[in-house]
């Protein structure tokens, strides 16, 4: 069946500008992840979906930094006032339920770039 | 906080050679392990995982045994192909808390030359 999807695959914008970032998770799954590739710090968790749970939210580095998820499929990541450490590629990631030994299975990411 | 610390690269070997990249971990709990691997241009995927101590994961020749009594989850191929030139993630998962989020080591870049 269809994998994660995530989009736009490339997003370049200037400093100061909010970017929405797209997380179409694989049907079914009711967990959903996101991460952050960056070269200074490797890969990072975001934040956490599962269900009509509240989100962990723990790994957001900043304020500037939310994300939602409606219908308990699609999420969408929103960074306002974008600075150029915030260049990284973010990846998206959905298991089943969210249970520990699951696999969780990754987007192709969204490769941001801050001008 | 829980963490994984992988062997540096990159890992440059020659075709049929044996592989081994070291990944240890602390946790408070009893994660689970993963290795993940991702290929020039594409996604991460899962290669391997096992849930509790003693497990082995395997896939495509590649193998790795949760050892609890000192803490590591090291990566081995018999005899490495060009095609396994990729970035190798270890990971660990799932040590109790509400979220089982993922913690990644720094990734560990193997070159196999023909």
């Amino acid at each position: 069946g269809a994998g994660v999807s995530q989009s736009p695959s490339n997003k370049v914008t200037e400093k100061g500008k909010d970017v929405e970032l797209r997380c179409d998770p694989i049907s079914g799954h009711t967990a959903l992840y996101w991460y952050r590739q960056s070269l200074g710090q490797g890969l990072e968790f975001l934040i956490y979906f599962q269900g009509n749970s509240a989100p962990d939210k723990s790994g957001l580095p900043s304020d500037r930094f939310s994300a939602e998820r409606t219908g308990g499929s699609v999420s969408t990541l929103t960074i306002q006032r974008t600075q150029q450490e915030d260049s990284a590629v973010y990846l998206c990631a959905s298991s089943l339920v969210g249970g520990r030994q699951e696999t969780q299975y990754f987007g192709p990411g969204t490769r941001l770039l801050v001008l | 906080g829980n963490s994984v610390t992988q062997m540096e690269g990159p890992v440059t070997l020659s075709e049929e050679a044996f592989l081994t990249i070291n990944c240890t971990y602390t946790a408070t709990g009893y994660p689970s392990l993963f290795w993940y691997v991702q290929y020039p241009g594409e996604g991460l995927q899962l290669l391997l995982k096992a849930t509790k101590a003693d497990d082995k994961g395997s896939n495509k020749g590649f193998e790795a045994t949760y050892r609890k009594e000192t803490t590591s989850f090291h990566l081995e191929k018999g005899s490495v192909q060009v095609s396994d030139s990729a970035v190798y993630f270890c990971a660990s998962g799932g040590d109790g808390g509400a979220t089982n989020k993922l913690i990644f080591g720094t990734g560990t870049l193997l070159a196999v030359q023909p």
